[in-house]
C-alpha cells in the first residue's frame, strides 16, 4: 500500500466506552496529525506528532490521547467516549512540518 | 481573534466557465497558504501551496494568488468540468500548525 490507512471505517459506540482509532502510514513521514471534521466547524486539529516519540496538543485535545511509538503508527484513544465526540476523524501525515499533508480516508464515529 | 473565512454558500457554475473562490484571513501572518480538495466521504487532497513571496501559482487548470496586504488568497479553476465539483479548503500556517478554513463547495453544471 501507499499512503495512509485508518481503521475502523466507521463505528457506533456507547457513551463511556473506550475506543482507539488506528492510523498507519507507509511514507516514512515524520509528522502525523489527527483532525476531527464537523459540519459547520471544518477541520480541527486534535493532536499532532512532529516525530516518533513526541506528541503535542492541537486545538481540541480534551478527551483524546495519542502515542507515537514508531514512525508509522499514530493511534488516537478516546478514554471514555461522550456524544460530543461524534464526528469524522481524519489522520494525516507530512514529511516535515508545514509541507503538504496526506490524509487518510477517515473514520466516522457515532457515540450514543 | 484569528479567523479563516471561506464562503459558506456553494458556488454553482456552468461547465467551461472559471470558478473563483476566496479565502480571507484575520490575525494570521502566514508564510504560506495551501489549497485542498475534498470529495464527499473522503479525506482532503492537497492541490497547491503558495508562499508569501509568490504572487501567483499555477498547476494545470488551477491558479492561486496570495495577497498578504489584503490578507486574501484567490483560487481559480479555469475551463471548469463537472469532475471539478467538490469542496475546496484553504489552509495556512498559524500558531505553528496548519489551520483550515471551513471550505467552499463548487458545483459545476454540465
Amino acid at each position: 500500500i501507499a499512503g495512509i490507512t485508518q481503521a475502523p471505517t466507521s463505528q457506533i459506540l456507547a457513551a463511556g466506552r473506550r475506543m482507539t482509532l488506528r492510523c498507519t502510514q507507509d511514507m516514512r513521514h515524520n509528522a502525523m496529525y489527527w483532525y476531527r471534521q464537523d459540519l459547520g466547524l471544518g477541520l480541527r486539529l486534535i493532536h499532532y506528532s512532529n516525530t516518533a516519540g513526541t506528541t503535542g496538543k492541537g486545538e481540541v485535545p480534551d478527551g483524546y490521547s495519542v502515542s507515537r511509538a514508531n514512525t508509522d503508527d499514530f493511534p488516537l484513544t478516546l478514554a471514555s467516549a461522550v456524544p460530543s465526540q461524534t464526528s469524522v476523524y481524519f489522520c494525516a501525515s507530512s514529511d516535515r512540518d508545514y509541507n503538504e499533508q496526506f490524509f487518510g480516508p477517515g473514520t466516522r464515529l457515532t457515540v450514543l | 481573534s484569528q479567523k479563516i473565512e471561506q464562503n459558506s454558500e456553494a458556488l454553482n457554475i456552468q461547465e467551461g466557465k472559471t470558478a473563483t473562490l476566496t479565502c480571507n484571513y484575520t490575525n494570521y501572518s502566514p508564510a504560506y497558504l495551501q489549497w485542498y480538495r475534498q470529495d464527499p466521504g473522503r479525506g482532503p487532497v492537497f492541490l497547491l501551496l503558495i508562499r508569501e513571496n509568490e504572487k501567483e501559482k499555477r498547476k494545470e487548470r488551477l491558479k492561486v494568488t496570495f495577497d498578504t496586504t489584503l490578507k486574501q488568497s484567490l483560487f481559480h479553476i479555469t475551463a471548469s468540468q463537472p469532475a471539478d465539483s467538490a469542496t475546496y479548503l484553504c489552509a495556512l500556517d498559524g500558531n505553528n500548525r496548519l489551520a483550515f478554513g471551513k471550505g467552499n463547495q463548487v458545483v459545476v453544471i454540465p
